[in-house]
Parts: structure tokens; sequence; C-alpha cells
């Protein structure tokens, strides 16, 4: 149990579907990450919020868009995704930067687009 | 056993042998590394990590090494255990933390 739990685990959508991930982090940190994670790919950085403002964007297409309403809790939510968007989508969190501090990350939500 | 991280992305030991899991990094600005455990169905956990000051640390059974000449870190693992079996990656930061930068990822089997 590393202190960031994710919801739901396992996700099934179809394209036209709207729906969103959810992450809570109960660590007292300021910073929250999404990650996607495809097979035999490494981990691709999504979006950054620090103190509760986003500070990156990865180029992510706008079929995701995230939403950090404090410090605690991140969204990811998710419309008409395609089929190659099926990965895992993790959460971690950290210490705001420019600290050394390890990310902690959460279970992950399976998501499969059919 | 050993794996050359990239291009060997599967290293199978035997129990109660040492595993080392090498790591090449890209950028000669990174100044934090991490190692991560993934075992299947988790998100990556954290075992251990180092500064670009240093170029050992030692944890419970994993030592980090860093050479920063040719740009390198290894994972030691000391007596192997099935609870071990996972996939390792590595992680860089060039920014003082922050953006982390992830390699590929090994994945470790423990043979009993």
């Amino acid at each position: 149990e590393t202190g960031v739990t994710q919801t739901p685990r396992h996700l099934v959508m179809g394209m036209t579907n709207k729906k969103s991930l959810k992450c809570e982090q109960h660590l007292g940190h300021n910073a929250m990450y999404w990650y996607k994670q495809s097979a035999k790919k490494p981990l691709e950085l999504m979006f950054v919020y620090s103190l509760e403002e986003r500070v990156e964007n990865n180029s992510v297409p706008s079929r995701f868009s995230p939403e950090c309403p404090n410090s605690s809790h991140l969204f990811l939510h998710l419309h008409t995704l395609q089929p190659e968007d099926s990965a895992l989508y993790l959460c971690a969190s950290s210490q705001a930067p420019p600290t050394y501090n390890e990310q902690f990350f959460g279970p992950g939500t399976r998501l499969t687009v059919l | 056993g050993e794996s050359v991280g990239l291009h060997l992305p599967t290293l199978s030991v035997q129990e109660g042998d040492n595993s080392i899991i090498n790591c090449a990094y890209s950028n000669s600005a990174s100044d934090y590394f991490i190692w991560y455990k993934q075992e299947s169905g988790k998100g990556p956990q954290f075992i251990i990590d180092i500064r670009s000051n240093m170029d050992k640390r030692q944890g419970q059974r994993v030592t980090v090494l860093l050479n920063k000449t040719v740009k390198h870190l290894s994972l030691q693992i000391a007596a192997t255990q099935p609870g071990d079996s996972a996939v390792y990656f590595c992680a860089e930061t060039r920014n003082q933390g922050g953006k982390l930068i992830f390699g590929q990822g090994t994945e470790l089997s423990v043979k009993p």
C-alpha cells in the first residue's frame, strides 16, 4: 500500500463513451502525475500538477483531459478514445520540485478501448 | 545473472544467486536516479535512489552503482528470492527533481 489509490482498477469502454479515472493520495504531497504504460514501452509522462496547477502537458491528445481540484485528488477525463489508447494508466504523487523526492505510484487503471 | 538493460529485457536467475540489472542513461546532466520495481498488477514501487555526487549506495539486499563516466547505472540484488520477480525500471531526472525519464525496464525471473 503506497498511499496512492486509483479507481476503477479496470475499465472497458467503447470509442464513443465518456469516463473518468480517479486518483487520491493520502501522503500530504503537493504534486501529482498521470502516466501511460503500454506493453514493452517505457512509462510515458502525460500530465503534471504542482500545487494544483498544471505544469506539464506532454503533447497529449485533447481526448484526455486532466483535472486537479485539490492537492489530494486527480482525475483523468476520457472521451472518444481510440483502441491504441488501451493501456495501464498510472497516477503518482510526490513533494513538489525542485527537491529530490521519489514519486509514489498507485496500482493503475487497466483501460481497454473497444 | 546480469542484464544489459535495453538489449536484454529479460533476466532469469536461480534463487539465492545475485542479480545485476543494468541501465544506460542518455543525458550527462541527469543528477538524480531511482530504481523502481513493478510486480504484476501493481504500480511501480520505489527501491533505492542515488544522487550524482555519489557512486554507490546500499539498501537492504540492494546496491545501486552509478558510473557517470559511461552514463551507466546498475542495481545489484543479493541472494535473489522468488519475491524479487518483477520488472525493474531505472529513472533519471535532469532538473533536481520532478520530471522522471524512465527506461524500458528489465523483467527479472527467479527460478526456485
